[in-house]
């Protein structure tokens, strides 16, 4: 079946610096690549995604690479902010039942804090 | 554009008892999909409908339960509610593209449910 992994939180870090959380899958097919960010007491925002091989998504200084090659869609931010904390979660979509649905598969999340 | 509706937010409830969940999607979405999110367990999928069908569900025992109705608002159900049952309870919407299957999914702020 279809999995993602990402590395264990939490990670910290000093406002500005440069941010990776490592995301890697295991899918049948060719499936579409999320990256979902959830502020506290809140439900999920999508915050970038993208859909083939060597696709970048990218949104709010955030940016993520479909790498096939690798299976992986690792997240970057070159100089965070104190208002990126928050839990990120990589996720997948694939077509199930011979396309008439798709389903999201998530990763456990990667809590990121960032201080002053 | 309003987002992905659910209510109530809060809801505290006694075990052996049992629970209604609504969801009402962006408009213009036909598929509605539902998400458990627990500490231990992480987001897992429960069901989508699409068309007032269900069209995927997940491993969740009989307990669980949904429909949608023609205006493509969703309901969730849970009997004989159990401890264990406590979670933030997500529903998602999406434009359902038929060739891609694979649009993004929005979240809404979802149903935080305490079983004691």
């Amino acid at each position: 079946g279809n999995s993602v992994t990402q590395m264990e939180g939490p990670v910290t870090l000093s406002e500005e610096a440069f941010l990776t959380i490592n995301c890697t899958y295991t899918a049948t097919g060719y499936p579409s690549l999320f990256w979902y960010v959830q502020y506290p007491g809140e439900g999920l925002q999508l915050l970038l995604k993208a859909t083939k091989a060597d696709d970048k998504g990218s949104n709010k200084g955030f940016e993520a690479t479909y790498r096939k090659e690798t299976t992986s869609f690792h997240l970057e931010k070159g100089s965070v902010q104190v208002s990126d904390s928050a839990v990120y979660f990589c996720a997948l979509s694939s077509l199930v039942n011979t396309g008439t649905a798709s389903k999201l598969t998530f990763g456990t999340g990667t809590r990121l804090q960032v201080t002053l | 554009k309003a987002g992905v509706t659910q209510t109530p937010r809060y809801l505290i409830k006694t075990r052996g008892q049992q629970v209604t969940l609504s969801c009402s999607p962006i408009s213009g979405h036909r598929s509605v999909s539902w998400y458990q999110q627990t500490p231990g367990q992480g987001l897992q999928f429960l069901f989508e409908y699409f068309s007032e069908t269900q069209r995927n569900k997940g491993n969740f025992p009989g307990r669980f339960s949904g429909r949608q109705f023609s205006n493509s608002r969703s309901e969730m159900n849970v009997s004989t509610l159990e401890l264990g049952d406590s979670a933030l309870y997500l529903c998602a919407s999406s434009l359902v593209w038929a060739r891609r299957g694979r649009a993004e999914a929005f979240f809404g702020q979802g149903t935080r449910l305490t079983v004691v």
